[in-house]
């Protein structure tokens, strides 16, 4: 199976803070990485898919980018309602696989 | 708009079998896959199984090989996940979730808690 191994599994940032977090391919998964966010007792959100597309409802505050097996999300000035846990999903081989997940708290 | 809305809650003992129903509309039933996600108390997300709607194929997590079933009805566009011998650490909340053959996933289902105690 490929692991997802996502850092940090938290942190703490302030509202216009830009944040950024990880996710790291135990093997390649070409571009097949999406991310979620998830709040506290709902289901998640599909934020992007193929490591860089936005959903159509998304901010465009929020980016994804790749180096080699290690991808990552960015969101470029931290709103209040992105207060969130955050997971990290490869799609390029069965079982699909998810990464911890990061919390981003209010600092 | 879109909208997969999933059964309520359920309470089983160790070694019953529950069943989750996701009822699909606004959209065509055969065109988008049906992938089953968990997510035990305070804990990740979990892949589970996809089904296929117009074939019926389905393909499940190792872990769960045996134990889980998915099915269709085409008629009511309802996706159905059923989990046998359950154990204490089946206790989580069920997704479903739209999507590709391989993930791209757009829209969730609300969950379904399941809880397993004696």
């Amino acid at each position: 199976d490929i692991r997802m191994t996502q850092s940090p599994s938290s942190l703490s940032a302030s509202v216009g803070d830009r944040v950024t977090m990880t996710c790291r391919a135990s093997q390649g998964v070409s571009n097949y990485v999406a991310w979620f966010q998830q709040k506290p007792g709902k289901a998640p959100k599909s934020l992007i898919y193929a490591t860089s597309s936005l959903h159509s409802d998304v901010p465009s505050r929020f980016s994804g980018t790749e180096s080699g097996t290690d991808f990552t999300l960015t969101i470029s000035s931290l709103q209040p309602e992105d207060y969130a846990t955050y997971y990290c999903q490869q799609y390029d081989s069965y079982p699909l696989t998810f990464g911890g997940g990061t919390k981003v708290e209010i600092k | 708009q879109v909208q997969l809305v999933q059964s309520g809650a359920e309470v089983k003992r160790p070694g019953a079998s529950v069943k989750v129903s996701c009822r699909t509309s606004a959209y065509t039933f055969n065109t988008y896959f049906i992938h089953w996600v968990r997510q035990a108390p305070g804990q990740g997300l979990e892949w589970m199984g996809i089904l296929n709607p117009y074939s019926g194929t389905t393909t499940y997590a190792q872990k769960l090989q045996g134990r889980a079933t998915l099915t269709r009805d085409t008629s009511t566009g309802t996706v159905y996940m059923e989990l046998s011998s359950l154990r204490s650490e089946d206790t989580a909340v069920y997704y479903c979730v739209r999507g590709a053959r391989m993930g791209d996933y757009d829209y969730w289902g609300q969950g379904t808690l399941v809880s397993v105690s004696s």
